[in-house]
């Protein structure tokens, strides 16, 4: 079965410092997004992608987060000044035009110390 | 943003016997509903859809029903089985307006035991 891949599965950085988290959607899928989930709490939407332009995006998707597809397979979430309450799991996620059941990735735990 | 909820953190159920999951929500924009299926260190797993046209949906063991008057949803699991355990998040999408984001609830935690 196709599957949402993220890398690294785990990273740790110093606060300040800039983390690309990386994806790979499923390869027929148009859509894309980056959710979070913050220890304990419920899982949040940062920002929806399609066309090679952002469509939507939350107010935790500020200034210091940026996305991109650099080419035909990857999609990447950029945080440039990471803060301690950035430490969360991330997923990507993606869909196709006519399903509105997305597939996940397993996530990146991002640990900011 | 409470616009989805779940206020039941947990649901402890003998295995063989039925699991419900409870969800309301408060936007009535919402037009699609979803059922998501977590492990620890895994990502969300879609299990289960309704669309807001129908009040019922049925997969196998799992039934969503809809009651849009009252803005709940629920996950019946018949018969419940110890694999089952997990968090499962309710989620909620407006079709119209958005590009399928969806809404979470904060899950609830069933545990099957033998």
């Amino acid at each position: 079965e196709p599957e949402v891949t993220q890398t690294p599965s785990h990273q740790v950085t110093q606060m300040g410092q800039e983390v690309i988290l990386r994806c790979v959607p499923i390869s027929n899928h148009l859509y894309f997004y980056w959710y979070r989930q913050i220890l304990g709490q419920k899982v949040e939407f940062l920002v929806s992608f399609y066309n090679n332009e952002i469509s939507e995006k939350s107010e935790i998707f500020d200034d210091q987060f940026s996305v991109e597809r650099p080419d035909g397979s990857n999609f990447t979430l950029k945080i440039r000044s990471t803060k301690l309450e950035d430490s969360a799991m991330y997923f990507c996620a993606s869909r196709d035009l006519s399903n509105y059941g997305y597939t996940f990735g397993s996530g990146t735990r991002l640990t900011v110390v | 943003d409470q616009q989805v909820k779940q206020n039941s953190p947990s649901l402890s159920v003998q295995e063989g016997r039925i699991s419900i999951l409870n969800c309301d929500y408060t936007n009535s924009m919402f037009d699609y509903f979803l059922w998501y299926k977590k492990y620890p260190a895994e990502g969300p797993t879609f299990l289960i859809s309704i669309s807001s046209i129908k009040d019922k949906n049925e997969d196998g063991r799992f039934t969503v029903f809809l009651n849009k008057s009252a803005k709940h949803l629920s996950l019946h699991i018949v018969p419940s089985q110890p694999g089952d355990s997990a968090v499962y998040f309710c989620a909620a999408s407006d079709r119209g307006s958005t590009l399928g984001r969806l809404y979470f609830g904060r899950g609830t935690q069933l545990t099957v035991w033998p």
